[in-house]
C-alpha cells in the first residue's frame, strides 16, 4: 500500500535514555516532516527535511535530532529523554511548493506513541 | 506569527442533525487551508485543501468552505461514523493547526 509508515507504533521507556523512531513513505514526496501531539491533543510541527536539507527547526531542544538517509526516510533520534518528551510523534510528507505556489497536501503516519517513566 | 482558532471545542449531535464547525485564522500569505480529520489513536486524515476565498469543496456529507479569515465545515445529516476530531491548519512554513473539534454523533 502507499503510505507514510511509522515504527514503532509504541515506545516506552525510562528517562534518561536515547530513542529513534523511522518513518518512510512510499507516495514520492520530496519532503518529510515531524510532528509531536501532546496530551491536549494539539499538533504542533518540529522538523521538515527536504532533498535531505533540514529547511524548518523549530524551537525543539537538540536533544531532538532528525536525520534522513534518502528522500524517502526521515528517522527522528532523541537522546537524554525527559518526562515531557511523553507525546505522540507523528511523520507526514508532501510535495514542497514555493512561497509563490500552494502548498500540496501532507499525508501523515500512524504515529508514535512515545512514554517515558 | 500564524494563528488557528477553532470552534466549537466539542460538539455533540444527535444523528441526522446538521451543523457547522468553524475555524478562524490569520497568517501573513496563505498557502492553503486544510481540513483534516482525526480518529482516536491514529493519523490525521486528510479531508480537504482550499486556497483561495469564496472555494468550496465538497464530499459525501461534508462541504468546507473558505473566506478572508474563516472557514467552516459543514455536516449535513451527519452518522455516527462521521464521530472524530476535525482539524484545521493552515501552511506558513509546515503546517500551523488548531486544537480541534471533537465531534460526537449520537444514534
Amino acid at each position: 500500500d502507499t503510505a507514510v509508515s511509522q515504527t514503532p507504533k509504541y515506545l516506552v521507556t525510562q528517562m534518561g535514555n536515547d530513542k529513534s523512531i523511522k518513518c518512510e513513505q512510499n507516495l514520492g514526496h520530496d519532503t518529510m516532516y515531524w510532528y509531536k501531539q501532546d496530551s491536549k491533543k494539539f499538533l504542533k510541527i518540529m522538523f521538515s527535511y527536504n532533498n535531505k536539507e533540514l529547511i524548518i527547526n523549530e524551537t525543539v531542544p537538540n536533544r531532538f535530532s532528525p536525520k534522513s538517509p534518502d528522500k524517502a526516510h526521515l528517522n527522528l533520534h532523541i537522546n537524554s529523554l525527559e518526562l515531557g518528551d511523553s507525546a505522540v510523534y507523528f511523520c507526514a510528507s508532501s510535495h514542497l511548493g514555493d512561497s509563490t505556489t500552494p502548498q500540496e497536501t501532507q499525508y501523515f503516519g500512524p504515529g508514535t506513541r512515545l512514554l517515558v517513566l | 506569527e500564524d494563528q488557528v482558532t477553532q470552534s466549537p471545542e466539542a460538539l455533540r449531535l444527535q444523528e441526522g442533525e446538521s451543523s457547522s464547525l468553524n475555524c478562524s485564522y490569520t497568517v501573513s500569505g496563505l498557502r492553503g487551508l486544510f481540513w483534516y480529520r482525526q480518529d482516536p489513536g491514529k493519523g490525521p486524515e486528510f479531508l480537504f485543501t482550499l486556497y483561495s476565498a469564496g472555494e468550496e469543496k465538497e464530499k459525501e456529507r461534508l462541504k468546507a468552505t473558505l473566506t478572508k479569515k474563516e472557514s467552516f465545515l459543514h455536516i449535513t445529516a451527519p452518522k455516527p461514523e462521521d464521530s472524530a476530531t476535525y482539524l484545521c491548519a493552515v501552511q506558513d512554513v509546515g503546517l500551523t493547526f488548531g486544537t480541534g473539534t471533537r465531534l460526537t454523533i449520537i444514534p
